[in-house]
Order: structure tokens, then sequence, then C-alpha cells
């Protein structure tokens, strides 16, 4: 099955500092890769859309200045979180879409998140 | 705007079955999923509908009615591992995979 990876698995860091989470799928190419935010207890809200080789698609209300997304390769995507903040602390998660013929025609997969925590 | 709803929690006896609901009010719709998510973990994919009907896969099921905005997860033989999350989430748009995902149901299975 389609694997996906992100590393760090944890940070922590001080208020103000810059954090990058790198999301890789490692035995597929992904041209499309999506970025998650979930707070404790509640669902997943989708904070962008990353595209290989071009500007990632941020969702309404997600300041793309202070997420940073790089879609370098076609199996890496970067999110930084610029100037952190106690606020950012969060549950970050990326996914990979996947042409699945197994399953329905396209699927995501997710990696196994990043749990940041601003101090 | 777009509504996913599902129950917050849920907890049921080892051996019996539950049946999670998800109503959605969507823009459009393209494919319900529904995946688990343990603690502090990433979801994993479960089930797929697109078309009415139901969908069976060991011992999950999923459930769908389009006119309805409906869909439940059916869990038969309940074991304690499948204390986790369950998340609905509806495929927006045709041609992309962008997902919207309701609330989460908590289960939790009791010996």
């Amino acid at each position: 099955g389609a694997v996906v990876s992100q590393h760090p698995s944890w940070v922590i860091c001080k208020s103000g500092t810059s954090v990058k989470i790198e999301c890789r799928s490692l035995d597929f190419q992904a041209t499309t890769m999506f970025w998650y935010r979930q707070f404790p207890k509640q669902s997943l809200m989708l904070m962008a859309t990353s595209n290989e080789g071009s500007k990632a698609t941020y969702e309404q209300g997600v300041e793309k200045d202070k997420f940073l997304i790089n879609h370098a390769s076609l199996t890496l995507s970067t999110l930084t979180v610029t100037s952190a903040h106690p606020e950012d602390s969060s549950f970050y998660i990326c996914s990979a879409r996947v042409w699945d013929r197994e399953g329905p025609r396209e699927t995501q997969y997710f990696g196994p998140g990043t749990r940041l925590l601003v101090l | 705007g777009q509504n996913i709803d599902q129950p917050t929690e849920m907890t049921a006896t080892e051996g019996a079955i539950v049946q999670i609901n998800c109503t959605y009010q969507t823009s459009g719709f393209n494919g319900l999923f529904w995946y688990q998510q343990h603690a502090g973990e990433a979801p994993t994919f479960l089930s797929y509908n697109v078309l009415d009907g139901l969908e069976e896969k060991g011992r999950f099921s999923s459930f769908l009615s389009r006119s309805k905005g409906y869909s439940y997860l059916l869990l038969k033989e309940l074991q304690m591992k499948d204390s986790a999350s369950y998340l609905c989430a509806v495929r927006v748009l045709p041609g992309t995979d962008k997902l919207i995902f309701g609330t989460g149901t908590r289960l939790q299975v009791f010996p």
C-alpha cells in the first residue's frame, strides 16, 4: 500500500521561531498533497492543497504568508509555520492523493502527523 | 456552507454491533469516505461509497443514500482495538480529492 511519512513527528519551539515539517511519499509519486490541522478532540481541517511545481491553494481563513508550502518534487512537500505562536500548537497531518486500482479511483493516504507545541 | 454531522461519542460492548451515522449537506457530492483514527495517530482509510447501497468489507460495512444525504458505518463483532474516532468525509467536487471532514465520532468499546 501507499506509504506517506512526516518529519519530525513532534516538535517543541519557542514563540517567534519558524518550524518546517516535511511530508514524503515513500513508494509512489504524488503530484498533489494536502495539509490538514487538527486541534484536540476536533476533526481535520484542510489548510491547503499542495501541487508539485506550482503554488499551493489555500483554504479560506488560512494565511498563506504564515503557512508556507513548497512542493518541490513529486515525493516531497513541506509546510513551514513562520513566526510560530502558541495558538499554532496543533497536530499537522499531510496526505497524498493516490490512484488506487483496488478501491476508489482516487483516495488519500495520510502521514503519521506532526505534533507542534509552541511555548 | 458545508455541513457534515456525526454523533460526538458512542459506547458499545465487545462483540456487539454499532452503527455510526453521518449526515451531510454539501455544495456538491462525489463520494463519501470513512476513516478510522486512533488517538495521536493519522487517519486510516476504511471505506468509500459513491453509489447508493451497502459496501461490505469484513467486519465493517458502509451505507450511502444520496437522496437523503446520509451514510452509516456498521461495525460488527466489536473488538477492544476498535476504540477510536471514526471520521466521515465527503469529496465535494468531481475531479479533485478535496475532502470535507465531519466532526468525528469517538467510539469506546468496553469489555
